[in-house]
């Protein structure tokens, strides 16, 4: 079942511009982690953002969490057109037995 | 290098005839997972093991089985293959509890004819 859905669907930029992409879920969560997948591969994790914390960065990458809105964006600064990729949500709800993630935001960085 | 390995990455099969997709982590982590990933549906969770000896259905379980006999290895059985289980397929591990950081192979693409 998915919980987390990204908005947009698909983003295209230039190469040098920001790239926003925005999580929702639905019910409470202990943490939030945003994943990256090139086209074929496996998710690669990114980052994770506990329920108590609002902002976290690494590298060019912040996320923000707002668990009154159960939401959560990545911003990638700089892009570049290694960026392309498509970004997932994934929300940790308090279930050992899973990550719920969300169906993801393919993201295009034109050079 | 800590690592998550599928094989095989690429797979053509016909209906009825049985297959394994092998999958071994290096970090000897208890959790390991199945996933398949379809257009427009997302990562769908098809098994999931906590540990050797223990493993329970997720959200896709039909027409799949698993075995979980050392920590390293959680190999996918596909009994009787049908069209519908053409996808790609995700094996993933991490440490302790499946809501912790996944760490995941690099696919094995199945098409069933």
């Amino acid at each position: 079942s998915q919980q987390g859905e990204e908005d947009p669907q698909a983003l295209s930029i230039q190469e040098g511009e920001n790239a926003t992409m925005n999580c929702s879920y639905k019910t409470s969560i202990n943490n939030l982690q945003w994943y990256r997948q090139n086209s074929g591969r496996g998710l690669v994790h990114l980052i994770l953002i506990r329920s108590n914390e609002r902002e976290k960065h690494s590298g060019r990458l912040r996320v923000t969490l707002d668990t009154s809105k159960k939401s959560s964006s990545l911003l990638i600064t700089a892009s570049r057109a290694a960026d392309t990729a498509s970004y997932f949500c994934a929300t940790d709800a308090g279930s050992a037995r899973q990550l719920t993630f969300g169906s993801g935001t393919q993201l295009t960085v034109l050079p | 290098e800590a690592q998550v390995t599928q094989n095989p990455r690429y797979l053509i099969t016909v209906t009825g005839k049985k297959l394994t997709v092998t999958c071994s982590q290096n970090m000897n982590h208890e959790y390991m997972s199945w996933y398949r990933q379809d257009p427009g549906l997302g990562l769908r969770q098809i098994y999931y093991s906590m540990n050797v000896e223990v493993t329970d259905k997720g959200d896709v379980p039909e027409g799949y089985k698993v075995s979980r006999k050392e920590k390293r290895n959680f190999p996918l059985i596909l009994e009787s293959p049908s069209p519908n289980q053409t996808s790609l397929y995700f094996c993933a591990s991490s440490y302790q509890r499946g809501n912790n950081e996944q760490f995941f192979g690099p696919g094995t693409r199945l098409t069933v004819l």
